[in-house]
């Protein structure tokens, strides 16, 4: 599974949109990006992938650049709550989840 | 309604004793998995199982034992043996552990040795 790089942590005004980066250069053709957050002291909680093109949930968009080299997960209208750890994460889907290289995420602060 | 719980949520043992973590999951999942969380690093793979009475060693295994008769269950002994054994513990189960299957995760043990 390729690798990924994010910011180590950013800020964000409530109610404003957070936009959050991930490079992942190396990402090979049948890669999807995944997205999940940890809550201080909770477990990860899944958010959103895509392969190819933008997708968009109840609880955020995920915007992949046109050469899939990077994308950005949108939380559209940040909240207090949403101030978690944010982990991008490459993956074949028919991969093992046992074999997702968990990096440090991004660290993001909805400020009141 | 389904889940994933892992109980207790914090653990304080003496140095030298065994200690067992309990994850219980209702999800019929096959796979189910053991994370160590240490600050400043990721998720890091103790061990897994992806079938009752079967189960495969992690990246960092040593000190740490696991048993899974049961689909539901799968706990996770930390014995003496570990050298740092303050972490906080994950416990996740998937459909599969291929297919691209989404991950659940529990709230977590945080564990302390002192």
């Amino acid at each position: 599974d390729a690798k990924t790089t994010q910011p180590p942590s950013m800020d964000c005004a409530e109610g404003r949109a957070a936009n959050l980066p991930c490079n992942h250069s190396t990402i090979s053709g049948n890669e999807y990006v995944y997205w999940y957050r940890q809550i201080h002291s909770q477990g990860p909680q899944y958010i959103i992938h895509g392969l190819k093109n933008n997708e968009t949930n109840e609880m955020a968009s995920l915007i992949i650049t046109e050469d899939r080299k990077s994308s950005t997960l949108i939380l559209p209208h940040a909240t207090l709550r949403d101030t978690a750890v944010y982990y991008c994460i490459v993956r074949l889907n028919a991969g093992n989840n046992r074999k997702l290289i968990w990096g440090l995420g991004t660290s993001l602060a909805v400020n009141p | 309604d389904g889940g994933i719980t892992q109980s207790p949520k914090y653990l304080f043992r003496k140095e030298g004793q065994n200690v067992t973590l309990s994850c219980e999951q209702n999800l019929n999942h096959d796979a189910m998995y053991w994370y160590r969380q240490d600050p400043g690093q990721g998720l890091r793979l103790i061990y897994y199982s992806q079938i009752v009475n079967d189960f495969q060693k992690g990246d960092i295994a040593e000190g740490y034992s696991v048993s899974r008769e049961k689909k539901e269950s799968f706990p996770l002994t930390v014995t003496s043996a570990q050298k740092n054994p303050t972490a906080f513990y994950l416990c996740a189960s998937s459909i599969y552990d291929r297919g691209g299957t989404e991950a659940f995760f529990g709230q977590g043990t945080r564990l302390t040795v002192v």
